[in-house]
């Protein structure tokens, strides 16, 4: 039941922009867009979520279409360190509980 | 601090064996999370507790056996489980809705 659809992967170089597609059509209004990236074999590490609008903290920055279908996250310096695959997720009410339905994710190369 | 622990690091356990999975967290967060990770796929929930209470479980066959024993910690019981239950096991805890996950333990079932 994959909300997101995210390309299976990416390459970019170091010190340049990386800018992840996610579309996310079937979105609803108080769903939230959550991204996420795992280093191999490690967890998760959460790095940055919205509803409507755009948002930046030191790590990235999101993109939000105004129709919410589609976001975009945004590393402004890629480095090696970034290399790892990026999930893009849609938190829904489940239960009464908040429920991550990740995407398929996005495998980033960085080279130098 | 956003850490969330997880022990053993590895596990090789054969299929009569018993065998149990800890979470910890000092964050004060009163949602714990189990997920379950194949090779090359995303995480699946398995379990979510709250206020030390399970409240979701996703349809997960009983040779898995969550237990919160107090607001920081969170154990996995495994019992009598199958080769294709390799994976790599991940716990997660979040205050509200941000969740912070562990850096999991590698499960292999001979």
């Amino acid at each position: 039941d994959a909300k997101t659809t995210q390309p299976p992967s990416m390459d970019c170089a170091e010190g340049r922009a990386a800018n992840l597609p996610c579309n996310h059509s079937t979105i609803s209004g108080n769903e939230y867009v959550y991204w996420y990236r795992q280093i191999h074999s490690q967890g998760p590490q959460y790095i940055i979520h919205g509803l409507k609008n755009n948002e930046t903290n030191e790590m990235a920055s999101l993109i939000i279409t105004e129709d919410r279908k589609s976001s975009t996250l945004i590393l402004p310096h890629a480095t090696l360190r970034d290399t790892a695959v990026y999930y893009c997720i849609v938190r829904v009410l489940y239960g009464g509980y908040n429920k991550l339905i990740f995407g398929a994710g996005t495998r980033l190369a960085v080279h130098p | 601090d956003t850490e969330v622990t997880q022990t053993p690091k590895h596990l090789v356990m054969g299929m009569t064996n018993k065998k149990s999975l800890k979470c910890e967290q000092h964050m004060g967060h009163r949602a714990m999370y189990w997920y379950k990770q194949k090779a090359k796929k995303p995480p699946e929930l398995m379990f979510v507790y709250s206020y030390e209470k399970l409240s979701i479980n996703e349809s997960v066959p009983s040779r898995f056996s969550p237990e919160c024993p107090n607001s920081s910690l969170l154990n996995l019981h495994l019992h009598a489980l199958q080769p294709e239950d390799s994976a790599l096991y991940l716990c997660a805890s979040s205050l509200s809705v941000t969740q912070y996950f562990g850096p999991g333990t590698r499960l292999t079932v001979l």
